[in-house]
């Protein structure tokens, strides 16, 4: 199976800041990496497929990169309602796995 | 607008049997496979399985192979998840999902359902 590893954990920001999470492949997934947003109580949310295509809707505050093993997902200026929890998650093969997720606070 | 809704989760006792449903709308079913996964509340999301486009080819985590069974009714736009011989291991929220993938080979999971919890305990 392939482990992703995710990092940070948790993360607090400021209003405005720039917030950067990162997310590690055991093995290499080409760009087959999806970042997804998920409130308590709510489904996840796609944001980013292949690891940089902006899912429709998303705003464009949101982007990713990488390839191969890392990826970073980036949120360019934090917003109140970006509070969450963000995953990653490789669809390069079964099973598909997840990383354990960051938790994103506002100051 | 794509939709999912699943149903079907309930409270069942460890060693029992359950039938997940998940209805799709606004969007051409046969066209997509479709995935279930889980999530015990508070914890990470957890794949449990996925079937192709006209329902003959499913796959399986290990955790839940020979005991859940995935199928799918076109006709119906539903797809179900049998589950049996339950453990409290499996108590979980359900999401099915809709696999997508552009021209270039990459793709991702959307819409998701709202979730249908399923508890194992007696």
């Amino acid at each position: 199976d392939i482990q992703m590893t995710q990092s940070p954990s948790s993360l607090s920001a400021s209003v405005g800041d720039r917030v950067t999470i990162t997310c590690r492949a055991s093995q290499t997934i080409d760009s087959h990496l999806n970042w997804f947003q998920q409130n308590p109580g709510k489904p996840p949310k796609l944001l980013i497929y292949g690891a940089s295509i902006l899912q429709g809707g998303v705003p464009s505050r949101f982007s990713g990169t990488g390839s191969g093993t890392d990826f970073t997902l980036i949120i360019s200026s934090l917003q109140p309602e970006d509070l969450a929890t963000y995953f990653c998650q490789q669809s390069y093969s079964t099973p598909l796995t997840f990383g354990g997720g960051t938790n994103v606070e506002i100051k | 607008e794509a939709q999912l809704v699943e149903s079907g989760g309930n409270l069942v006792q460890p060693g029992g049997s359950l039938r997940l449903s998940c209805a799709a709308s606004g969007f051409i079913f046969s066209d997509y496979w479709i995935h279930w996964f889980r999530q015990v509340p508070g914890k990470g999301l957890v794949w449990v399985s996925r079937i192709n486009k006209d329902g003959s080819s499913t796959t399986y985590a290990d955790s839940v192979k020979g005991r859940f069974t995935m199928s799918r009714d076109n006709s119906k736009n539903t797809v179900y998840l049998q589950m049996s011989s339950l453990r409290a291991e499996d108590t979980a929220v359900y999401y099915c999902t809709r696999a997508f993938g552009n021209i270039h080979g990459y793709g991702g999971y959307d819409p998701w359902g709202q979730g249908t919890l399923v508890i194992v305990s007696s």
